[in-house]
């Protein structure tokens, strides 16, 4: 099984600045990584996917980079709608996905 | 699209549930479909997945030989049949959508709100 390990837990950041996730995989999964938002009481929202490509209606202020075991989402100017908890998950080997425990991305 | 499921509720242990996800908005019998679950206050983990033609069907570790996915395209429904089910299983129930481009999947591209399974020891 690839462990996906996130950093940090907990992220705290001023509105309008930028934040900076980190995703690692336990072995090399190319980029074959996805993103996730979730916000309290609501379902994951797919955010990025092929570890840099925007799904259908992200902002561009949302970026994705990495590959191998080191990925990175990027948020270049927080809004207040971004504050939320952030997965990456590994689709390397259908369907055994696996998720990384998450980032909560906090208001400094 | 949309997915909405159903069927959650409060059991004991070593009792059974069967989850339901209707779906809408997009042809179902084009695509594998997904049970990820949300243990309260944790993180997200895969629980099973079916293939487009209900043909294959994977299950985590966790869950093997306790649960069985189906789907019935007719009814463009997916289903999730938990047994034997565990204190450990209480979690919201997602069903979700592979987001398949060209024979390939990238992860899952559209999630239903949820179910809540509470299993009481």
């Amino acid at each position: 099984e690839v462990v996906m390990t996130q950093s940090p837990a907990t992220l705290s950041v001023s509105p309008g600045e930028r934040a900076t996730l980190s995703c690692r995989a336990s072995q090399s999964v190319s980029t074959n990584l996805a993103w996730y938002q979730q916000k309290p009481g609501q379902a994951p929202r797919l955010l990025m996917y092929a570890a840099s490509r925007r799904a259908s209606g992200i902002p561009a202020r949302f970026s994705g980079s990495g590959s191998v075991t080191e990925f990175t989402l990027t948020i270049s100017s927080l809004q207040s709608e971004d504050f939320a908890v952030y997965y990456c998950q590994q689709y390397n080997n259908w369907p055994l996905y696996t998720f990384g425990q998450g980032t909560k991305l906090e208001i400094k | 699209v949309q997915l909405l499921e159903s069927g959650g509720g409060l059991v004991q242990s070593g009792g059974s549930l069967r989850l339901s996800c209707a779906a809408s908005g997009f042809i179902f019998s084009n695509y594998a479909m997904n049970w990820v679950r949300q243990a309260p206050g944790k993180g997200l983990e895969w629980v099973s997945t079916i293939s487009d033609s209900g043909g294959s069907t994977y299950y985590a570790d966790s869950v093997k030989g306790r649960f069985t996915i189906s789907r019935d395209t007719s009814k463009n429904t997916l289903y999730l049949q938990m047994n034997s089910l565990r204190a450990e299983d209480t979690a919201l129930y997602y069903c979700a959508k592979d987001n398949e481009d060209s024979g390939f999947t990238y992860g899952y591209d559209y999630w239903g709100q949820g179910t809540l399974v509470t299993v009481s020891s």
